[in-house]
């Protein structure tokens, strides 16, 4: 099975900063590879698609980058409706989850 | 405006059966894979199932595999899951998602708002 680990666990950061999230793949999966933001009490929402792809109505300051095994999701400038929680998804194969990383502003 | 609304849990006990239904409306329903997620109470997500726009390729994550069952309704716009021997860790809040931008229907653009199944004497 594949396995995805995302680092860190958890963060906290102000308002307007830059924040990055890695996702590791246990094995190559080219770029299937999907960014989800999920709000206390809401469902998830796709951020990105196939590593860096901008899902539309997305705000920029959302990017993705990375290929084969590691990736990143980058908030170019921390805005107070980003406290969410973040979970890459690989859909090279059965989709797995990484166990997600909580968003807190300071 | 694409919408997935899902109805059909509620608590019933280990080894019942429950049905889920999901009603979609804003797109062409049968022209996209449909899909499972599941997440468990303070846990992370989990993918549960999925059926390709005609119905013909169905695919399980190995824990359900001979319990659920997804099935679509394409003239209703309707997906749903008939869960059976259901297990105490099969409790969580199951959400509909529409697959979308690769041709396995796994990653998934629209989710509906989710529907507690909670499974306990």
């Amino acid at each position: 099975d594949m396995q995805m680990t995302q680092s860190p666990s958890s963060l906290s950061a102000s308002v307007g900063d830059r924040v990055t999230i890695t996702c590791r793949a246990s094995q190559s999966i080219s770029n299937y590879l999907n960014w989800y933001q999920q709000k206390p009490g809401k469902a998830p929402k796709l951020l990105i698609y196939l590593a860096s792809g901008l899902q539309s109505g997305v705000p920029s300051r959302f990017s993705g980058s990375g290929s084969g095994t590691d990736f990143t999701l980058t908030i170019s400038s921390l805005q107070p409706e980003d406290l969410a929680t973040y979970y890459c998804q690989q859909s090279y194969s059965t989709p797995s989850f990484g166990g997600g990383t909580k968003v807190a502003i300071k | 405006e694409v919408q997935l609304v899902e109805s059909g849990g509620g608590l019933v006990q280990p080894g019942g059966s429950l049905r889920l239904s999901c009603a979609a409306s804003g797109f062409t329903f049968s022209s996209y894979w449909m899909n499972w997620v599941r997440q468990a109470p303070g846990k992370g997500l989990e993918w549960v199932a999925n059926i390709k726009q005609d119905g013909r390729e169905k695919y399980y994550v190995d824990s359900v595999k001979g319990r659920f069952t997804i099935s679509r309704d394409n003239a209703k716009n309707s997906l749903y899951l008939q869960m059976n021997i259901l297990r105490a860790e099969d409790t969580a809040v199951y959400y509909c998602a529409r697959g979308n931008y690769d041709g396995s229907g796994f990653v998934f653009d629209y989710w509906g708002q989710g529907t507690l199944v909670t499974v306990s004497s």
